[in-house]
């Protein structure tokens, strides 16, 4: 069936330090791809998406593009803050009749001032 | 803030017991869905209502049922409560006309619910 797998966190950086947080996806046909955070003590926001191959999804910089020949939407950012403190999901959605959203594990992410 | 709150924020309950949770939309979200979410997993679609109709659902087994009423809130029920129900419980909900998943949709903080 359709899955996706996320790197295991926590990942722990420093301020200002470039983000990636890795991505890989399994699915039937060509899904859409979307990375959710969860800020503590909040509920999960959509932060990007991207709905077909070589689409680049932005949102607050960050920035993940879809692959179609690696099966992967890795995130990005190239200056991370302290406010990126939380929980980022990645995600999709296949393109069949059950078009049910399907997430990762959760990553994890901590930023040290 | 999504303007989607939840209740209650947490629940304990023990095995064989059944348990309501509720969800209250925006104004004009006609869409919710429900989550259940394990700890150190990520969320697992459960089902999702519009116009106060089921019209999706997970693989999750019938003791897991809904409702949706006319003024926006919603409720998930689960009966014959099992040890593996302990998790977080999230609702989400779209605007009327965005009923696709492709659409963005809010998220609710979520009920915490312990299984003993």
């Amino acid at each position: 069936g359709d899955s996706v797998t996320q790197m295991e966190g926590p990942v722990t950086l420093s301020e200002e330090a470039f983000l990636t947080i890795n991505c890989t996806y399994t699915a039937t046909g060509y899904p859409s791809l979307f990375w959710y955070v969860q800020y503590p003590g909040e509920g999960l926001q959509l932060l990007l998406k991207a709905t077909k191959a070589d689409d680049k999804g932005s949102n607050k910089g960050f920035e993940a593009t879809y692959r179609k020949e690696t099966t992967s939407f890795h995130l990005e950012k190239g200056s991370v803050q302290v406010s990126d403190s939380a929980v980022y999901f990645c995600a999709l959605i296949s393109m069949n009749r059950d078009d049910k959203i399907i997430f990762g594990k959760g990553t994890r992410l901590h930023i040290l001032p | 803030e999504t303007g989607v709150t939840q209740s209650p924020t947490h629940l304990i309950k023990t095995r064989g017991q059944q348990v309501t949770l509720r969800c209250s939309s925006q104004s004009g979200h006609n869409t919710v869905s429900w989550y259940q979410q394990a700890l150190g997993q990520g969320p697992q679609f459960i089902f999702q209502y519009y116009r106060e109709e089921e019209n999706g659902r997970g693989n999750f087994p019938p003791r897991f049922s809904g409702l949706q009423f006319p003024n926006y809130s919603s409720e998930l029920n689960v009966n014959a409560l099992e040890l593996d129900d302990s998790a977080l419980y999230l609702c989400a909900s779209r605007p009327k006309g965005q009923n696709s998943f492709f659409d963005e949709q809010f998220f609710g903080p979520g009920t915490r619910l312990t299984v003993l």
